[in-house]
């Protein structure tokens, strides 16, 4: 079945430490997967796709299909990042987005 | 450029009651789909309609229907509400049939069934 799993309902850091929100995905197929964002009181929103192997407000996010995850980090979180991130498989042929439950980041000053 | 709409925000029904829900997207798409989320929850997958057909669906049952106008702007409807259907029902919309991934999703609409 495919499903995507976000461990962590909540991660607290300081400004200027370390950021890995986890994700792991199940799908038998090749995987397409993206981070969505929501900042409060605005609309979710596309982050980062792992096909783009870019890097948005400094977060990047690399696909390992031996470990069947895609974490998303940034060295160095701010304020701003305070947000609610989600995970999200897109299932083949389908035209279907598959979320997580999401992981909130607070990050204090 | 105009961004996803959604109407009512907010809106209480009680069980067995009918509710629609209206979206209109993006200007420029002509693929809407329409998720459900639950308190605590991940946006879940219903369908997506493009030019006017469904083109995919989720777990849902039949009483979940949906529409999509030749403008592109589209309607959820729900008939026999349950109580767990309480849920933020949220709107994306999306260029071209085949799915890239890239949704730009509308603010949502929070339906409470008492």
């Amino acid at each position: 079945a495919q499903r995507v799993t976000q461990p962590e309902k909540l991660l607290s850091v300081f400004k200027g430490a370390p950021v890995e929100l986890k994700c792991n995905y199940s799908y038998s197929g090749s995987p397409e997967l993206f981070w969505y964002v929501q900042y409060s009181r605005q609309r979710l929103q596309l982050l980062l796709r792992h096909i783009s192997r870019e890097s948005i407000k400094g977060f990047t996010a690399d696909l390992n299909k031996g470990e069947t995850s895609f974490h998303l980090k940034k060295p160095f979180a701010q304020e701003e990042d305070s947000a609610m991130y989600y995970c999200a498989l897109l299932k083949y042929n389908t035209d279907k987005l598959i979320f997580g439950t999401g992981t909130r980041l607070q990050v204090f000053p | 450029e105009t961004g996803v709409t959604q109407s009512p925000t907010h809106l209480i029904k009680t069980r067995g009651q009918q509710v629609t829900l209206r979206c209109s997207s993006q200007s420029g798409h002509n693929t809407v789909s329409w998720y459900q989320q639950a308190l605590g929850q991940g946006p879940q997958f219903i369908f997506q309609y493009y030019r006017e057909e469904e083109n995919g669906r989720g777990n849902f049952p039949p009483r979940f229907s949906g529409l999509q106008f030749p403008n592109y702007s589209s309607e959820l409807n729900v008939n026999a509400l349950e109580l767990d259907d309480s849920a933020l029902y949220l709107c994306a919309s999306s260029r071209g049939q085949g799915n890239t991934g890239e949704l730009f999703f509308g603010e949502g609409s929070r339906l409470t069934v008492l």
